[in-house]
């Protein structure tokens, strides 16, 4: 059964400055990979997906991530970070195209002005 | 109108009691799914289904049963409301396949439940 992890509870960046939101994985085949954000008394929006190819994906709002293989990870960056990035952040596995989607615990991200 | 939308947005109720949530599609995706969000859980899966007629098991199905007689609804049932399942309930739909937006969830705005 697929599974994600995402060991930080929260994460705190000065406006302008990098930000990762870290994302590990376990899945028995290839996997599907997602990140969402979820913005106060909202349903959540896609950010970003890998399904093959390139291991740098770019997505919304000038997030990308990083899949990792060798390290089951599928890392949230983005290089300059603003207020208004401030949401919960959640990353999803699936384990083939036609199962079901499993989400980690989510990351609250503060973006300090 | 265009989306996904669930329905009731609130719903306040006593322990024993039933309640249906709606979930209504209107792109005629394959995949449809609920969710429950809950402080220090994130999202967990109850129930999924690929297609009418066809719905399984998540992370979290008991005490929940869920139906899909057509494509577009996907309506989730507590037969027997306890407290533990006053949650944030999200409901979301997904094309299948691996191209395109194939593969993402869209999701509705959510029903907030309390069970008292």
């Amino acid at each position: 059964a697929q599974s994600v992890a995402q060991p930080e509870d929260q994460v705190n960046v000065a406006e302008g400055n990098p930000l990762t939101v870290k994302c590990t994985y376990s899945v028995s085949g290839n996997p599907y990979l997602f990140w969402y954000v979820q913005y106060p008394n909202r349903g959540l929006q896609f950010l970003l997906k890998y399904i093959t190819g390139d291991n740098l994906v770019k997505g919304s709002y000038g997030f990308e991530a990083e899949f990792n293989k060798s390290q089951t990870s599928f890392h949230l960056k983005k290089p300059s970070a603003l207020v208004s990035d401030s949401a919960l952040y959640f990353c999803a596995v699936r384990d083939d195209p036609f199962d079901k989607i499993i989400f980690g615990k989510g990351t609250r991200l503060h973006i300090l002005p | 109108d265009a989306g996904i939308t669930q329905s009731p947005r609130y719903k306040i109720t006593e322990t024993g009691r039933q309640v249906t949530l709606m979930c209504h599609q209107t792109w005629s995706h394959s995949y449809m799914f609920w969710y429950r969000q809950d402080l220090g859980h994130g999202l967990r899966l109850i129930y999924y289904s690929a297609a009418a007629d066809i719905t399984d098991k998540g992370e979290v199905p008991d005490g929940y049963v869920v139906s899909r007689s057509k494509t577009e609804n996907f309506p989730l049932t507590l037969e027997s409301a306890t407290r533990s399942q006053t949650s944030v309930y999200f409901c979301a739909s997904s094309p299948s396949g691996t191209s395109g937006t194939d593969g993402e969830l869209f999701f509705g705005e959510g029903s907030r439940l309390t069970v008292l």
